[in-house]
This record gives structure tokens, sequence and C-alpha cells, in this order.
């Protein structure tokens, strides 16, 4: 089974900083992928970023850079120089393969960012 | 532009009632899938389907069904509303391929009341 952790339920950044969310992963399957997704309070999911468990070099998409460390296990979200934009929840989710589930998605609980001035 | 879409976006239901919330998806993807979304729990996985007249349970299955006559069309009925479906309803479609890496698109999702 496949399970993905988010141990921070909430996090405060000052604008113009860095921040990183944190996400630790679980599966017995050689090939995943890891996604992160941003919730504004609008309600909707919108996709950041994707992380292969072949992919050779953390993905990256703008300000947003995932920290993956295939060893450890963790696929942490970085966002650089902070916007009162970012200030949403952050889910963390992976695919599994063939034995891990396919093309479903597990998430973890999310992390709750609130960028301050 | 290829869509994915809920309706209704937002309802208020009686205890015992049938419910059924509508996905449809212009991406001709195979896979559909409904989650569920709740403070504490993030995303849980209800139902999904990986091709017509294909149709699986996820996590939190008991007490939905899901349906799948065509690609497009992926409706989740609630047999017999209960106050623990209160919750955010998520419609999302994928391609086939594992290769297909971030092609996951969401609905903008499905507020659900059950009174």
């Amino acid at each position: 089974a496949q399970k993905i952790t988010q141990t921070q339920p909430g996090m405060f950044v000052q604008e113009k900083e860095a921040v990183t969310l944190d996400c630790t992963y679980d599966t017995s399957d050689p090939s995943y992928g890891l996604f992160w997704y941003k919730q504004p309070s609008s309600g909707e999911m919108i996709f950041l970023i994707y992380q292969g468990s072949y992919d050779q070099q953390n993905a990256t998409e703008g300000r947003y850079s995932l920290n993956f460390q295939k060893a450890r296990k963790s696929a942490n979200l970085v966002i650089s120089a902070s916007q009162l934009g970012d200030s949403a929840m952050y889910f963390c989710a992976m695919r599994g393969g063939v034995t891990g589930g396919g093309n479903k998605l597990t998430f973890g609980t999310g992390t709750q960012l609130k960028v301050e001035l | 532009d290829a869509e994915i879409t809920q309706s209704p976006r937002h309802k208020i239901t009686e205890t015992g009632r049938q419910v059924t919330l509508a996905c449809h998806q212009t991406w001709n993807h195979n896979n559909m899938f409904w989650y569920r979304q709740d403070l504490g729990h993030g995303l849980r996985l209800i139902h999904y389907s990986y091709g017509v007249q294909d149709t699986n349970k996820g996590e939190v299955s008991d007490g939905y069904s899901v349906s799948r006559s065509n690609t497009e069309d992926l409706p989740l009925t609630l047999e017999s509303a209960a106050s623990s479906q209160t919750s955010v309803y998520f419609c999302a479609s994928s391609e086939s391929s594992r290769r297909s890496g971030n092609t996951i698109y969401f609905g903008e999702g499905s507020w659900l009341t059950v009174v």
C-alpha cells in the first residue's frame, strides 16, 4: 500500500523568503510519480510540479522545485521568493506503478501555508 | 479546449435521499476518479474507472456507486445520503499510460451538504 505523510499542518513564511514543505512517502513499487498540488481558498486543485521516480534531476517549475531524495523517500516542495498569492493549502500526492495502484493518486493530509508581509 | 466539468457545484440534500454528482471530461481520457476531501484527511479515493464498463472501489467506497457507460462521463451516486457524506467531491481524469507523467486533471469540485 502507498502512503503519503505531510507532517506540517500549518506553516508561516515572510514574503520574498523561501519555504520548504515536507513530504515523505512509502511504496514498494520501483516505479512511481510524485505530485504537488496547490489549493487556494477558492477550492480548485492546481497542479504545480511532478517528479518521476526514475528522473535523475530534481523537477523545477518556475519558483517551485521538488527536492527529491529517493533513499530517504522524501519529496519536499521548495517555493522560492514567496508571494502573498502563495497562501493556500498544499498537497503532496503519489501515483503508483504496476504494483502500487496504477494511475490512482494517494494524497497526504496537506499543509496550510500562510505568507505574511 | 478540452476540460473536465462537475455538476452541480453546490448542493444541499436531505438524509436518505439519492444524490448523483456528474463528471464530464472532453480529454478522451480512459481513467476517471472520484475523490472526497475532508479536513484532516486530504483527498481520499472513492471509486475509479480505467475504461468503459470498468469500475473499481477505492479507499472510501461504502455508500457510493459509479457507472461508466461512455468515455466522457463518470457519475457518482450516493444511494442514501448520510450526514457523514457532507464533503467536497472532486472528479479527475488522466491518460492510460503510466508514462503520462503529470497529465491528471481535476474538476472544480462539488460541495455537498447533507442535512
